[in-house]
């Protein structure tokens, strides 16, 4: 089947720790990206990759990091620079050519306890 | 700011009805735009996209869009109590961006 999986579908993460979310696709997407989102609010974008070994920060970018060394996979981490962590982050890529359409992972509920 | 803009509702409409979920966006250099479903806990999964002035339908769902008015609407048609969700509008104001808007969650009441 073809798709998006992240992983884990829940982490819990102590203060000052840094914690890698997983996120890979095997649709053949050029571009991935990572969202964030807090209840009641849109998706904000984290961060996103064109082509493999490239990446660009987007609008939330601060106390995050990734790193595109395959087309497959673009794993996040959250830093203990992030100050409030605690969020649903989702992982989308997008097709090649045509309409640029975005698909979405299921999604990782990070909670610092 | 490049913005989307959605009433937050709830929407509350009666099931069969017609739902009419609007939106509307501020750079007019957007070129596509899409619908999500989202239902709560659980990831956007697309319903539709259009890019083109006009109605683009499937199956119960239509989009809508009005560029000169910077306008897209999702109608829901025949609504079901599994319509109930909150649905996500989406513009492209660049290549490789997207900007979405904070979704309107509607309530089929059965």
């Amino acid at each position: 089947d073809g798709g998006i999986t992240q992983s884990p579908k829940y982490l819990f993460r102590k203060e000052g720790q840094n914690v890698t979310l997983s996120c890979e696709q095997n649709l053949n997407h050029d571009a991935m990206y990572w969202y964030r989102q807090d209840p009641g609010q849109g998706l904000r974008l984290i961060y996103y990759s064109q082509i493999v070994n490239d990446f660009q920060k987007g609008d939330i970018a601060e106390g995050y990091s990734v790193s595109r060394e395959k087309k497959e996979s673009f794993p996040l981490t959250v830093t203990s620079a992030q100050k409030n962590p605690t969020a649903f982050y989702l992982c989308a890529s997008r097709t090649s050519g045509g309409r640029d359409t975005q698909y979405f992972g299921p999604g990782t509920r990070l909670t610092v306890l | 700011q490049k913005e989307v803009e959605q009433n937050s509702g709830p929407l509350s409409v009666p099931e069969g009805a017609i739902a009419s979920l609007n939106c509307t966006y501020s750079d007019r250099g957007s070129q596509s735009f899409f619908w999500y479903r989202q239902y709560s806990g659980k990831s956007p999964e697309l319903i539709m996209f259009i890019y083109s002035n006009g109605d683009k339908e499937d199956g119960r769902f239509t989009a809508q869009l009005n560029k000169a008015s910077q306008y897209v609407s999702l109608l829901i048609r025949d609504s079901q109590p599994s319509d109930s969700a909150t649905y996500l509008c989406a513009g492209t104001p660049g290549a490789y961006k997207y900007i979405f808007g904070t979704g309107t969650r509607l309530k089929v009441l059965a």
